[in-house]
């Protein structure tokens, strides 16, 4: 099975960084998933990693070790549209799991003036 | 489509009846995955089409729930004799089903489901 844990809220100023951590333990491992997920809204795709690293793409950035399980999402000059809950997910590797996502409960960013 | 579609967008159900939940995905996507989102929950998974096919019900809650796919399209997720602890925003998701690397799910705006 899968579990996944990233803080529950976490507050920040406008302009600033923020690094939003999600630690994962997994039965398989085929790729670790950020989506954005505003207030009411649909889920929408930021970053994928399946390989240790960062990705940079704009603003954003995610960082993935598999040895330790661990991935963070960096947030850049946060603007207050940043605002939402960032959702981190992890596909296995077997069979049915190869396909299926299982996400963390979500930490909600407030970006404040 | 442009993107993946749900109805309808909100349920208001008395408890015991049956509702059904709809979901059209992104055209040519070849995969479609029902989640439920309940508040202060992360996203649970529910169950997934390969096609018109689930080889994956393990997620559904109990045996009220139930999905169906045809013309490899149009899904609709039915809940027989709704709970209270079935409200929850329900979400689909479509993707191309790539056999590796990134295959990207595509997120509906839900439905939001209230049993009274």
């Amino acid at each position: 099975g899968q579990n996944i844990d990233q803080p529950t809220e976490m507050t920040a100023t406008e302009g600033a960084i923020v690094q939003i951590n999600c630690t994962y333990q997994t039965s398989g491992f085929n790729g670790l998933f950020w989506y954005q997920q505003h207030a009411g809204e649909a889920p929408t795709f930021l970053s994928y990693n399946v390989l240790d690293g960062l990705e940079e793409k704009g603003r954003f950035s995610s960082f993935l070790s598999r040895s330790k399980g661990y991935s963070y999402l960096l947030l850049k000059e946060l603007q207050m549209k940043d605002s939402a809950s960032y959702l981190c997910a992890v596909r296995g590797n077997s069979g049915a799991g190869s396909y299926q996502l299982t996400f963390g409960k979500g930490t909600k960013l407030s970006v404040i003036p | 489509g442009a993107g993946v579609s749900q109805s309808p967008s909100n349920k208001v159900t008395e408890k015991g009846k049956d509702v059904e939940l709809r979901c059209d995905p992104i055209s040519g996507h070849t995969a479609l995955y029902w989640y439920r989102q309940s508040l202060g929950q992360g996203l649970e998974f529910l169950i997934y089409f390969q096609g018109n096919s689930a080889p994956d019900k393990s997620g559904l809650p109990s045996d009220r729930f139930s999905a169906e796919r045809t013309g490899g399209s149009v899904s609709t997720l039915t809940i027989q004799r709704t709970q209270q602890e079935d409200s929850a925003v329900y979400l689909c998701a479509s993707s191309l089903m790539l056999a590796g690397g990134l295959d990207t799910q595509y997120f509906g705006p839900g439905t939001r489901l209230t049993v009274l």
